[in-house]
């Protein structure tokens, strides 16, 4: 049974960088690609990239300088880098599996961008 | 980016209706729009994919259809564990976007 639980600080302080790590369980992380998705409080969805166990990485133009996606094959596990927060970035953060159709999702995380 | 509308935002229905959600794609992305259902603090989880395939698992009276620009969503019978909010997603195209999404109501 493939399972994905994200991790990581709940509050980050703004202009800081949010770092989540998404450990994988039930699969192994080299034979898929891996994806971020937030939604932002009463908002919807956004997909932020995804990160091949090859190291391709695919990011969204609207967060492109800012984030970076990489994976460790050998915790299985993959991580998600939002550099200069704001306010905005306020969201709760899903990893999943795939590129086009994501059927396993984590539970989801809620990180905050406050002082 | 391909923009993804989605009509209605908010639809009331009473439980064995009929509900149809529709999406709109900005540019021609043939069948690959998939159907989300979300729950409040829960994942997404998947209904439909390829338009029109329903992933397994999911109870028959979900459905998807369209290609090219428009796409719809349908719940043949309304359940009470059917009220949530629907999304559609495209991935004709990076970035992967998806629709504002649609809240179903009782």
């Amino acid at each position: 049974q493939v399972q994905l639980q994200e991790s990581g600080p709940g509050l980050v302080k703004p202009s800081e960088t949010l770092s989540l790590t998404c450990f994988v369980s039930g699969d192994s992380i080299t034979s898929y690609y891996w994806t971020w998705i937030r939604q932002p409080p009463g908002k919807g969805l956004e997909w932020i990239g995804y990160v091949h166990s090859s190291g391709n990485t695919k990011y969204n133009p609207s967060l492109n300088s800012r984030v970076t996606i990489s994976v460790d094959t050998s915790k299985n596990q993959f991580s998600l880098r939002l550099t200069s927060v704001t306010a905005a970035d306020t969201a709760v953060y899903y990893c999943a599996r795939g590129t086009h159709r994501f059927v396993y999702w984590g539970q989801g995380i809620l990180v905050t961008v406050s002082s | 980016d391909i923009q993804m509308t989605q009509s209605p935002s908010s639809l009331s229905a009473s439980i064995g209706d009929r509900v149809t959600i529709t999406c709109q794609a900005s540019q021609d992305i043939n069948y690959f729009v998939t159907w989300y259902q979300k729950k409040p603090g829960k994942a997404p989880k998947l209904l439909i994919y390829d338009a029109s395939n329903v992933e397994t698992g999911v109870p028959s009276r979900f459905s998807g259809g369209g290609s090219g620009t428009d796409f719809t969503f349908s719940i043949r019978s309304l359940q009470p564990e059917d009220i949530a909010t629907y999304y559609c997603q495209q991935y004709g195209d990076f970035p992967r976007t998806f629709g504002q999404g649609t809240k179903v109501e009782i």
